[in-house]
């Protein structure tokens, strides 16, 4: 079964870090982008960053840009996103999705994404 | 920034009904829009890609069209299971960017 599976959520003070994990399994990860995308209580997603197959194309959200790097590790078949100089307004479900090409029409979709780890940032 | 606006923001329909989903881009994004259901405490499900292809098990009661700036979600015939809250996304230029959201509630 195709699944992605969040993990290291948790409540934070305002400026701390905390790095989140997304496990893959099910499909061969280092095949695919991903990217983090986030929902604040009651809004709307927000896509946070992406990462290419090895890792060496990322870009972020301007929102997150210098505080939150985007990383994976292919042999672990996993994904993270850690996050420093945390705030209030970060406080979110945070999500991994697979991102799915079709090449002909370069057409990039997010078809599976994980259950969301929920960061709470307050002091 | 591309920015993503639907219309409404919610509505009230029945099961039977056909309803329609408005999406607008600020900008032209051909056809590089997706479509997701979200229900509550649930993660995103993607049903429409390069808005028009139904995504693998997605209920062809759904169907997407659209160019440019202007697309549409269309539900055929509303069933107890598609009242949910609907995102649009263009997947044309980083950042990504979704609409806020329309909320289809049971009327």
């Amino acid at each position: 079964e195709v699944q992605l599976v969040e993990s290291g959520g948790g409540l934070v003070q305002p400026g701390g870090s905390l790095r989140l994990s997304c496990a893959a399994s099910g499909f061969t990860f280092s095949s695919y982008w991903m990217y983090w995308v986030r929902q604040a209580p009651g809004k709307e997603l927000e896509w946070l960053a992406n990462i290419n197959q090895d890792g060496s194309e990322k870009r972020y959200v301007d929102s997150v840009k210098g505080r939150f790097t985007v990383s994976r590790d292919n042999a672990k078949n996993s994904l993270y996103l850690q996050m420093n100089s945390l705030r209030a307004e970060d406080t979110a479900v945070y999500y991994c999705a697979r991102v799915e090409v079709v090449t002909t029409h370069h057409y990039y979709y997010m078809d599976v994404w994980g259950k969301g780890t929920t960061v709470t940032v307050s002091s | 920034d591309i920015q993503m606006t639907q219309s409404p923001s919610s509505l009230s329909a029945s099961v039977g009904d056909r309803v329609t989903i408005t999406c607008r881009a600020s900008q032209s994004i051909s056809r590089f829009l997706n479509w997701f259901q979200q229900k509550p405490g649930k993660a995103p499900n993607l049903l429409i890609y390069g808005t028009s292809n139904l995504q693998s098990g997605v209920p062809s009661r759904f169907s997407g069209s659209g160019s440019g700036t202007d697309f549409t979600l269309t539900i055929s015939s509303l069933q107890p299971e598609d009242f949910a809250t609907y995102y649009c996304q263009q997947s044309y230029t980083t950042p990504l960017t979704f609409g806020q959201g329309t909320k289809l509630e049971i009327k």
